[in-house]
């Protein structure tokens, strides 16, 4: 079955440093690949997302690239604010429209 | 627009309880998914609706979870009796479902948080 895997977290980091979270997966077919974004206490968001090879997925300053020949999907921030502590999640869909998620990498800022 | 709204927000209950969870998915949407998130876990999907039908029900515990989506537009999730290793939060999701092999987002409402005792 199709998987996704992520860099364990914590990841701490300060105010205005570059961020990348790493994400790979194992999947064939026609794909999409997501990155959500839980804050404390609130259900997920869709963050961003990618529907082809070579797309590059982008909200809030956030980017992801789906490469097929590597089969990764980082994200990736140029400067992360405080306001950007959270879990973010990666996933993928194929046929069936059934979404694997990989197991979240939690993301701290610090002023 | 309205995103998927779920009640009740948090419960706690001892085991060996029942409980049920209430799910209004985006209007129009056809498909509907229940997932169970485990702390520290990424999300896993319970059961999948397409409409009033079920579509997936692989990895839901059928000897104490249940789920209905009669009308085809709300649906309810309910654990009978509750464990301990119950405890998690209960997602729902909703997404347009016009296609069955159509690779659509899927919009996720802000869970409910159980607690078993």
């Amino acid at each position: 079955g199709n998987s996704v895997t992520q860099m364990e977290g914590p990841v701490t980091l300060s105010e205005e440093a570059f961020l990348t979270i790493n994400c790979t997966y194992t999947a064939t077919g026609y794909l999409s690949l997501f990155w959500y974004v839980q804050y404390p206490g609130e259900g997920l968001q869709l963050l961003l997302k990618a529907t082809k090879a070579d797309d590059k997925g982008s909200n809030k300053g956030f980017e992801a690239t789906y490469r097929k020949e590597t089969t990764s999907f980082h994200l990736e921030k140029g400067s992360v604010q405080v306001s950007d502590s959270a879990v973010y999640f990666c996933a993928l869909t194929g046929g069936y429209q059934k979404v694997t998620f990989g197991t979240g990498t939690k993301l701290q800022v610090i002023p | 627009e309205a995103g998927v709204a779920q009640s009740p927000r948090y419960k706690i209950i001892e085991k060996r309880q029942s409980v049920a969870f209430w799910c209004n998915p985006i209007s129009g949407h056809a498909t509907l998914y229940w997932y169970q998130q485990i702390l520290g876990q990424g999300p896993k999907l319970l059961i999948q609706f397409q409409n009033n039908g079920v579509v997936d029900d692989s990895q839901l515990p059928k000897d104490r979870f249940s789920a209905e989506r009669l009308k085809g537009v709300d649906s309810t999730l309910k654990i009978q009796p509750a464990k301990l290793e119950d405890s998690a939060v209960y997602l729902c999701a909703s997404s347009l479902g016009g296609q069955v092999f159509k690779r659509e987002t899927q919009y996720f409402g802000p869970g409910t948080r159980l607690l078993v005792l």
